[in-house]
């Protein structure tokens, strides 16, 4: 299995900071990778895919770059709604896997 | 607006096998994968695979022993069955839906079912 992993686990940030959530792959996963936030209670939300397609209705703040082995979540201008955890997940092979996840918290 | 409901046994004693239906309002079935995704109680996610409008399916090799998919075209609804369930297999189970797209994101999400596995 291809193994993803992110970094920082945790990150402290201020509304209106730029934050910036790396994934690593074990192996090449060309550009398919995607982006997830997840609220507590609810289902993870796409965010990006293909590496850096933003998903329909889904705010310019958030931008994904990388292709190969690593990938950047970018969120410019923190806003309290980004305060969640995001994942990454590739989708180059079976089984799709995930990250551990990356969670944005309140400075 | 695509939805997705899904509905199952929410609490199970160990050797038992658990049974989730999900059902696609608001949108097309053919033409796109449908797929399970568990999130343990540490927040881990793990995909249990997926099954095509067709009925082709693919699923995790660490669990494919236990696991069946199937669809049901007619009512727009595809489910899973996990035969054998133990304590590990407490967690929220999600349907998804996957464009037949090669980057293969997982657009839509159902609001999770709590599996509890305890005797």
């Amino acid at each position: 299995d291809i193994q993803m992993t992110q970094s920082p686990s945790s990150v402290s940030a201020s509304v209106g900071d730029r934050v910036i959530i790396t994934c690593r792959a074990s192996r090449d996963i060309r550009s398919w990778l995607a982006w997830y936030q997840q609220i507590p209670g609810k289902a993870p939300k796409l965010l990006i895919y293909a590496a850096s397609i933003l998903q329909s209705g889904v705010p310019s703040r958030f931008s994904g770059s990388g292709s190969g082995t690593d990938f950047t979540l970018t969120i410019s201008n923190l806003q309290p709604e980004d305060f969640a955890t995001y994942y990454c997940q590739q989708a180059d092979s079976f089984p799709r896997t995930f990250g551990r996840g990356t969670k944005v918290e309140i400075k | 607006q695509v939805q997705l409901q899904q509905w199952g046994a929410g609490l199970l004693k160990p050797s038992e096998t658990l049974s989730l239906t999900c059902a696609v309002f608001g949108g097309s079935f053919s033409g796109y994968y449908w797929t399970w995704i568990r999130q343990f109680p540490g927040k881990g996610l793990e995909w249990i695979g997926e099954i095509h409008h067709s009925g082709g399916t693919n699923y995790n090799p660490s669990l494919k022993s236990r696991v069946t998919m199937s669809v049901d075209t007619s009512k727009k609804q595809f489910s899973l069955r996990l035969t054998s369930v133990t304590a590990a297999d407490t967690a929220i189970y999600f349907c998804t839906r996957v464009p037949n797209i090669e980057a293969r994101p997982c657009d839509y999400w159902d609001q999770g079912t709590l599996v509890t596995v305890s005797s």
